[in-house]
């Protein structure tokens, strides 16, 4: 079974509000990553975020992770219309070797 | 462009019938993988090669062969199609060590 389960599975915002969505994983981790997919593309990496850290940025995204809790939260600001697509949670085991997804959040904005 | 490149994007087969999927990466990644996503769900992961001559099971392995061919190709197999392969499957690579992975656009295959 998938290692991460997201929260909320579906999300729909107005344009310029702020999406969050959350993660949680089950076991020790290297690191954690985000990614986004496109209705029927394929998969853009969007962050990622080492098991020593909290928190990072890199534009409108904000990832945090909070290890003793196995979960990990990413936040997108002023939303866009763009911003629609399904948006993954992926932890890194370990070993560095094997990527484990969770199911999704599906993120609609609506212009 | 570097990246990930699947062949085909787009295949129907029916069932019984075999076929391979050709994964290539032109950025020197040690490490390549197969998934497979069903409608609604996450990526899940079927085989994985960490280096040239090794390949690995991941979580959902049977019914699949892969190969490592040399460090840019790594094909996944189906022997014997069935229903339950319908699916999109992605291939990806990466440097190694958990950072800096690539996918393909993705494969859509229907067994019908």
């Amino acid at each position: 079974s998938q290692q991460g389960e997201e929260d909320p599975q579906a999300l729909s915002i107005q344009e310029g509000e702020n999406a969050t969505m959350n993660c949680s994983y089950k076991t020790s981790i290297n690191n954690l990553q985000w990614y986004r997919q496109n209705s029927g593309r394929g998969l853009v990496h969007l962050i990622l975020i080492r098991s020593n850290e909290r928190e990072k940025h890199s534009g409108r995204l904000r990832v945090t992770l909070d290890t003793s809790k196995k979960s990990s939260s990413l936040l997108i600001t002023a939303s866009r219309a763009a911003d629609t697509a399904s948006y993954f949670c992926v932890s890194n085991n370990n070993a560095g070797n094997m990527l484990t997804f969770g199911g999704g959040t599906r993120l609609m904005v609506k212009p | 462009n570097a990246g990930v490149t699947q062949t085909p994007k787009f295949q129907v087969l029916k069932t019984g019938q075999s076929m391979t999927l050709q994964c290539a990466q032109d950025m020197n990644h040690n490490s390549m993988y197969w998934y497979r996503q069903d409608p609604g769900m996450g990526l899940r992961l079927i085989y994985y090669s960490a280096s040239e001559g090794t390949t690995d099971k991941g979580e959902v392995p049977n019914g699949y062969n892969v190969s490592r061919l040399n460090k840019r190709e790594f094909s996944l197999r189906l022997e014997s199609a069935a229903p339950s392969q319908t699916s999109v499957y992605f291939c990806a690579s990466s440097v190694g060590g958990g950072y800096g992975y690539t996918f393909g656009s993705g494969t859509r295959l229907t067994v019908v």
